[in-house]
């Protein structure tokens, strides 16, 4: 059972618009979330995080909203730019008891055009 | 300072055989975690090691080991190789067991069985 889910596989926005990925979990018990950014043939890198004690929170152009109640995390990413054309993965974990294990969503391609 | 390393890069092999992929941490990481990227699966989660001793397992058969030396570096085994096992496998470290902090991945090893 996938426990987290990004709905949508690929996302096309314009330069200097607003990039928004969605992300949807199920297990109740996570209680952190964190977005990681892949290019090809690298490996993924760290993009943001949010504890489940807020809602929101912001480092430069991207911020990622929480809404506990509908168990669902968003992604927004503005101006997009070029250079954002990536696979992000959401990831949710429970940071009591299995720390460090990672739950991964399958990834929303993002491609940001001229 | 050096990035997480995993050597080989890629991997060909026949069904049956068995593989053995290897990672090096970046320097003073100690938790060193395994994940098999497939296509519509996203990124799931193998296992976890620190000082030495698996901390973690995600659900995947027994045919999927691991083991982590003093120094850290960490190794993944599958034997007995089926077509389904050919997907990218990533190795992350940490500083900590800590799923709040931030895991630094390395570039995968992509691993073809025929």
């Amino acid at each position: 059972d996938q426990q987290v889910k990004q709905n949508s596989p690929s996302l096309s926005v314009q330069e200097g618009r607003i990039s928004i990925l969605n992300c949807d979990y199920t297990n109740s018990m996570f209680d952190y979330f964190l977005w990681y950014k892949k290019y090809p043939a690298e490996g993924p890198t760290f993009l943001i995080s949010i504890s489940s004690i807020k809602d929101k929170n912001e480092d430069g152009r991207f911020t990622v909203f929480l809404n506990k109640s509908a168990k669902h995390l968003s992604l927004h990413i503005v101006p997009s730019q070029p250079g954002d054309s990536a696979v992000y993965f959401c990831a949710a974990s429970v940071t009591a008891g299995t720390a460090s294990k990672l739950t991964f969503g399958t990834g929303t391609r993002l491609q940001v055009t001229l | 300072k050096a990035g997480v390393t995993q050597t080989p890069r890629y991997l060909i092999k026949t069904r049956g055989q068995q593989v053995t992929l290897s990672c090096s941490p970046i320097s003073g990481h100690r938790s060193v975690s395994w994940y098999q990227q497939t296509p519509g699966q996203g990124l799931q989660f193998l296992f976890e090691y620190f000082s030495e001793t698996q901390r973690n397992k995600g659900n995947f058969p027994g045919r999927f080991s691991g083991r982590q030396f003093s120094n850290s570096r960490s190794e993944m085994n599958v034997s007995t190789l089926e077509l389904g096992d050919s997907a990218l496998y990533l190795c992350a470290s940490s500083l900590v067991r800590d799923a709040r902090r931030e895991q630094y991945f390395g570039p995968g090893t992509r691993l073809t069985v025929t």
